[in-house]
């Protein structure tokens, strides 16, 4: 079975701080993909990012980064200099490769920035 | 365009109502779903369309009942719901092409808040 554990449910910050938000998924399938997705508020989910699993490179974005290791099913994300818009929840997820798919959510990081 | 539209923003019915949340997307995506978010939790799948068929349905109650007339289209119809039903719904799409790496492209839209009184 496939699951996305999302361990911190709440992290409060104050602005210009660095802060990772942890990711651990689970899954039988050799291929697979990983998204992080973010949902301010207005409650629109947000795509931030979709990693296949056989690309295992870090990817930077902004002061937005990702570090994806196979090794230990971990999918964390990293928000460098936090700013106040940074203010959301924050979602890991997992789909197989399979077309028309379902994604699979981790329960999601509340995340709070304070000025 | 890279938009996936849905209507109403709002909906507030009541349990003897009938109404329909409408979802639309030009991108040339052949899968489309919707997930229900309830407060405070992740995104649920309810049912999956690809290439205008029902391909999968998450054992959703029948008092929903999805309707996928066109390639661009997706319906939700609402019949009879209960207070516990009320939630974001979120509609999605997504390029369909078995073999290459499917579920290209995962848009949501921003979603219709149902209240059911």
């Amino acid at each position: 079975a496939q699951k996305v554990t999302q361990a911190q449910t709440e992290i409060s910050v104050v602005e210009k701080e660095d802060v990772t938000l942890d990711c651990v998924y689970e899954t039988r399938d050799t291929t697979y993909y990983l998204f992080w997705y973010k949902q301010p508020p207005s409650g629109e989910l947000v795509f931030l990012i979709r990693r296949n699993s056989f690309d295992e490179q870090n990817e930077i974005s902004g002061r937005y980064s990702w570090n994806f290791q196979k090794s230990t099913s971990s999918f964390n994300f990293t928000i460098t200099a936090s700013q106040v818009v940074d203010s959301a929840v924050y979602f890991c997820a997992l789909s197989d490769y399979s077309s028309a798919s379902k994604i699979i959510f981790g329960s999601g990081t509340r995340l709070s920035i304070r000025p | 365009d890279t938009e996936v539209t849905q209507t109403p923003k709002h909906l507030v019915m009541g349990m003897t109502n009938k109404k329909s949340l409408k979802c639309e997307q030009h991108m040339g995506h052949r899968a489309m779903y919707w997930y229900k978010q309830k407060a405070k939790k992740p995104p649920e799948l309810m049912f999956v369309y690809s290439y205008e068929k029902l391909s999968i349905n998450e054992s959703v109650p029948s008092r929903f009942s999805p309707e996928c007339p066109n390639s661009s289209l997706l319906n939700l119809h609402l019949h009879a719901l209960q207070p516990e039903d009320s939630a974001l719904y979120l509609c999605a799409s997504s390029q369909d092409r078995p073999g290459a790496g499917a579920n290209y492209g995962y848009t949501f839209g921003s979603g219709t808040r149902l209240t059911v009184v």
